[in-house]
């Protein structure tokens, strides 16, 4: 089975600090996802990663950055951790198998409040 | 961009019946994926569509792909309190896209014992 762990369920920051979510999967997967999850707004892709040291933006990078030295590894980070990024974040991996059929998994999620 | 309609947005129906869970592309679907989501955690893959009219099934939930209308839908029959959750459609999003996926907002599943 898949496993994408993520390092804490629940995290409580305060305005201003730099916020480190860890991702981590076992199935040596090439694509990793960071997304945020609100309500009202669904999953919000943030960044994504295709190979190791390979980063793209998703469709609302600001205010994040991403570091993948390992290929099981994917952090997101919140340089300036402001009140508007409380929210779920959810990581996933996924295999490149062509023809379109690379199915994503999903990590726990950790729900972040920015105080 | 592509856009994700689900619908309906919440549903509240009696252990035993029958449900369909909509989702309409505002675009070509070049794949079409089915999560669940139990409040505060994260999404389990249920089930992936690729060609227009696939169906799968998995215990007693059934997906189908309407390519023409831009839609998928996932039917549970004879509900329980275990399909109680939050469902979501993913669809690949075109081009290179790395397996990228867009979302739906959600459908919120109750179901009363």
């Amino acid at each position: 089975d898949v496993k994408v762990t993520q390092s804490s369920r629940y995290l409580v920051k305060r305005t201003g600090e730099k916020v480190f979510l860890e991702c981590v999967q076992d199935m040596d997967h090439e694509n990793m996802f960071w997304y945020r999850q609100d309500p009202g707004l669904g999953l919000r892709l943030i960044y994504f990663s295709y190979d190791v040291k390979m980063k793209e933006k998703g469709d609302i990078p600001e205010g994040y950055s991403v570091s993948r030295e390992k290929k099981e590894r994917f952090s997101l980070i919140l340089e300036s951790a402001s009140t508007n990024q409380t929210s779920m974040y959810l990581c996933a991996s996924s295999l490149i198998v062509g023809s379109g059929r690379e199915t994503q998994y999903f990590g726990p999620g950790t729900r972040l409040l920015v105080l | 961009s592509q856009e994700l309609e689900q619908s309906p947005q919440s549903l509240i129906v009696q252990e035993g019946k029958n449900l369909t869970i909509n989702c309409t592309s505002s675009k070509t679907l070049y794949g079409l994926y089915w999560y669940k989501q139990k409040y505060g955690e994260g999404l389990i893959f249920l089930m992936m569509l690729q060609k227009g009219g696939e169906e799968k099934s998995h215990e007693k939930i059934t997906a189908k792909l309407d390519e023409k209308k831009q839609q998928s839908s996932l039917h549970i029959t004879a509900s329980q309190p275990s399909h109680a959750g939050i469902y979501l459609c993913g669809a690949r999003r075109g081009g290179t896209s790395y397996g990228k996926l867009t979302f739906g907002q959600g459908t919120i599943l109750t179901v009363h014992p």
